[in-house]
């Protein structure tokens, strides 16, 4: 089945201890991208990849991390979480030809920080 | 001003009923429409796309572009309680490196 995979759902850590929340696909997608949803504000871009060793900040990167050294992995870290980060994450990949059908979200990762 | 503005609602309405949910948008450069709908604790899955102005169906959901006001729609006849969720629209220009441009969201409940 055609799906990107996130891991873990759910998180709950403390302030200060690096995490990292994995994404993984196997559509063979060039583009992936990090998202936090949060209420009224949306789904809003963290860091994205158009390929494997090319990353660029979205529009909210302050805090993350992000390495792309295989095509399918893209994992999110989080060096020093603080509590402003308790969100719900997203990884999405898509083609980059064909984003308009092709793009694809994880089931998501529910963090929490305290 | 965001390039795609949304209503967050919460839109509620009694089972049966049309609903109507909107986008608008301040880029003219788009030229394809997604709407998403992403039921609670799941990712967003892709409902509908057209591209450029008109109108497309598929069962009870009806898209609707409308490129002169930057204005789409997205309708839904006869809705069920199963259509309860947050629907999102989102937005690209043509060409390949560009990426989907996401509204904020509408919530939608249809009560029985």
């Amino acid at each position: 089945e055609a799906q990107v995979t996130q891991n873990p759902r759910y998180l709950i850590t403390v302030t200060g201890k690096k995490l990292t929340v994995t994404c993984s696909q196997n559509m063979n997608h060039e583009y992936m991208s990090w998202y936090r949803q949060d209420p009224g504000l949306g789904l809003r871009q963290i860091y994205y990849s158009m390929n494997v060793e090319v990353t660029d900040k979205g529009d909210v990167p302050e805090g993350y991390k992000v390495s792309r050294k295989e095509k399918r992995n893209f994992p999110l870290i989080l060096e020093s979480p603080s509590p402003n980060q308790t969100s719900l994450y997203f990884c999405a990949s898509s083609f980059i030809g064909t984003a308009t059908r092709s793009y694809t979200f994880g089931s998501g990762t529910r963090l929490t920080v305290v | 001003q965001k390039e795609v503005e949304q209503d967050p609602g919460p839109l509620s309405v009694p089972e049966g009923a049309i609903v109507s949910l909107n986008c608008t948008y301040s880029n003219s450069a788009f030229q394809y429409f997604m709407w998403y709908r992403q039921y609670s604790r799941k990712g967003p899955e892709l409902l509908m796309y057209t591209y450029s102005s008109g109108n497309k169906e598929d069962g009870r959901f009806t898209a609707q572009v409308d490129k002169s006001s930057k204005y789409i729609s997205l309708f839904i006849r006869d809705s069920q309680p199963s259509d309860s969720a947050t629907y999102l629209c989102a937005m690209r220009r043509s060409g390949g490196s560009y990426i989907p441009t996401f509204g904020r969201g509408t919530s939608l409940i249809v009560h029985p």
